[in-house]
């Protein structure tokens, strides 16, 4: 099956810098990149996603990059602010019997400085 | 903005006792999931569910677990004896359609077994 993973398990930076975290995955028919943020207490919420067919999607000062080459997927967030400060999923998802099972990273935990 | 919520929050039981978890997933969507997560691991997926049936289960997913949707509105999970290693935190999600669409989490039912 599909497998994910996911680093740095920790990134601090200072207020306004960027932040990159990077997963890669096993299966390359994988085909659903979404990433995730769960701050303390709270469900995941989905922040944005990308599709094989797309190798690049932004959205404000989040950032989405695919390489299905080399099987890794990027999340990029530029002007970090303190509200940016949370747990940070990747996830993947292939053709299955349904084909709608997300395998997940192991997380990153972002700080941000002020 | 439509919201699958979860209830209960937080749900003690001893062991060998059966629990069920409740969740009423975004009125229009149609593919249902469950997820849990243990403390300080990765979200795992264990089942979908669509048409009133089960598309896809893992292989944390045995005989002691099962889904309902009982009515229009609700989707449960059942852990008919529960076990110490069940304790985790337990995410409903949903999607409008399957394989192409996205999941929205709830916020979570944390299980303690005692």
């Amino acid at each position: 099956g599909e497998n994910v993973e996911q680093h740095p398990s920790t990134l601090s930076v200072q207020e306004g810098d960027s932040a990159v975290i990077k997963c890669t995955y096993s299966d390359s028919a994988s085909n659903y990149f979404p990433w995730y943020k769960q701050e303390l207490g709270k469900g995941p919420q989905l922040i944005i996603d990308i599709r094989s067919n797309v190798g690049e999607k932004k959205d404000q000062r989040i950032a989405v990059t695919l390489n299905k080459t080399a099987k890794h997927f990027s999340l990029h967030i530029t002007e970090t602010q303190p509200e940016d400060s949370a747990v940070y999923f990747c996830a993947a998802r292939s053709p299955g019997s349904s084909g709608s099972r997300l395998t997940f990273g192991e997380g990153t935990q972002l700080t941000v400085n002020p | 903005e439509p919201e699958v919520t979860q209830t209960p929050s937080h749900q003690v039981t001893q062991m060998g006792q059966e629990v069920i978890l409740r969740c009423v997933p975004i009125s229009n969507h149609l593919y249902f999931y469950w997820y849990r997560q243990i403390l300080g691991q990765k979200v795992e997926f264990l089942v979908s569910f669509y048409n009133n049936e089960i598309s896809e289960k893992s292989e944390i997913f045995d005989d002691q677990f099962s889904v309902e949707r009982p009515d229009g509105s609700n989707f449960t999970l059942k852990i008919r004896s529960t076990k110490l290693e069940d304790s985790a935190m337990y995410f409903c999600a949903s999607s409008i359609a399957g394989a192409s669409y996205e999941q929205y989490f709830g916020p979570g039912t944390r299980l303690t077994v005692t």
